[in-house]
């Protein structure tokens, strides 16, 4: 069984686009993450939501919007694609607020092609 | 600001030798310390963290980790390494309620 999952695995979109991916966890964990890797594979965190409510917020341009319709789902919408956004964008989920102890698990990333 | 170090970005080893893979982590109060591994194309798996208890941490595939206090280390070694081992290695490092930081990674490459 998958624990987290996200769709789509690749995404090819033109700039000025909307697009929009999708995760999923059923490991029942309240937390959920998005992470932006980029080419040279430096992974930062964009967004986190505990129990459907957003808990950080870096300094993301506000073209990205998550969203998390149940504990289970954090979704990522993107307006206006720009080439600079293209990277590999990962999904994570944990059983604890921020850092804890537990760690965080990951999904398979969606990588992201903007042209 | 809390951050984590990986001084490395590539590490060659010959296969059957050990490794370590180097982190120091910059974290007010006691740190949560974690590593993980990135095959190609692939998402993050964790191999290891270190909570509280004993310095030296055990995880998966024969990994293990010591945390130095006074060093502010927590490096990651293997006593004999393996082809299958070559992956891209994060540290991350967070206090406990504050968000998990992640090192820039360090590629592993094992040489038959």
């Amino acid at each position: 069984d998958t624990a987290v999952s996200q769709t789509p695995k690749y995404l090819v979109t033109q700039m000025g686009n909307d697009k929009s991916i999708k995760c999923e966890q059923n490991l029942g964990h309240d937390t959920m993450y998005w992470y932006k890797q980029d080419s040279k594979k430096f992974l930062k965190i964009m967004f986190s939501y505990n129990n459907k409510e957003l808990i950080i917020n870096e300094t993301v341009p506000n073209r990205f919007s998550p969203k998390s319709p149940d504990k289970a789902h954090l979704n990522l919408h993107i307006n206006s694609l720009e080439l600079g956004d293209s990277a590999v964008y990962f999904c994570a989920s944990s059983p604890y607020t921020s850092g804890g102890p537990g760690g965080q698990y990951f999904g398979p990333g969606t990588r992201l092609t903007v042209t | 600001a809390q951050s984590v170090a990986q001084p490395e970005d590539q590490v060659n080893v010959a296969e059957g030798n050990p490794l370590t893979v180097k982190c120091t982590y910059s974290v007010s109060g006691n740190p949560y310390l974690f590593w993980y591994v990135q095959y190609p194309n692939r998402g993050l798996q964790f191999l290891l963290k270190y909570i509280t208890g004993d310095n030296l941490v055990k995880g998966s595939y024969g990994f293990e980790a010591e945390f130095n206090k006074s060093q502010t280390s927590f490096h990651l070694k293997k006593p004999s390494a393996l082809v299958s081992d070559s992956a891209l290695y994060f540290c991350a490092a967070s206090s406990g309620n504050t968000p998990l930081v992640f090192g820039k990674g360090t590629r592993l490459s094992v040489i038959a």
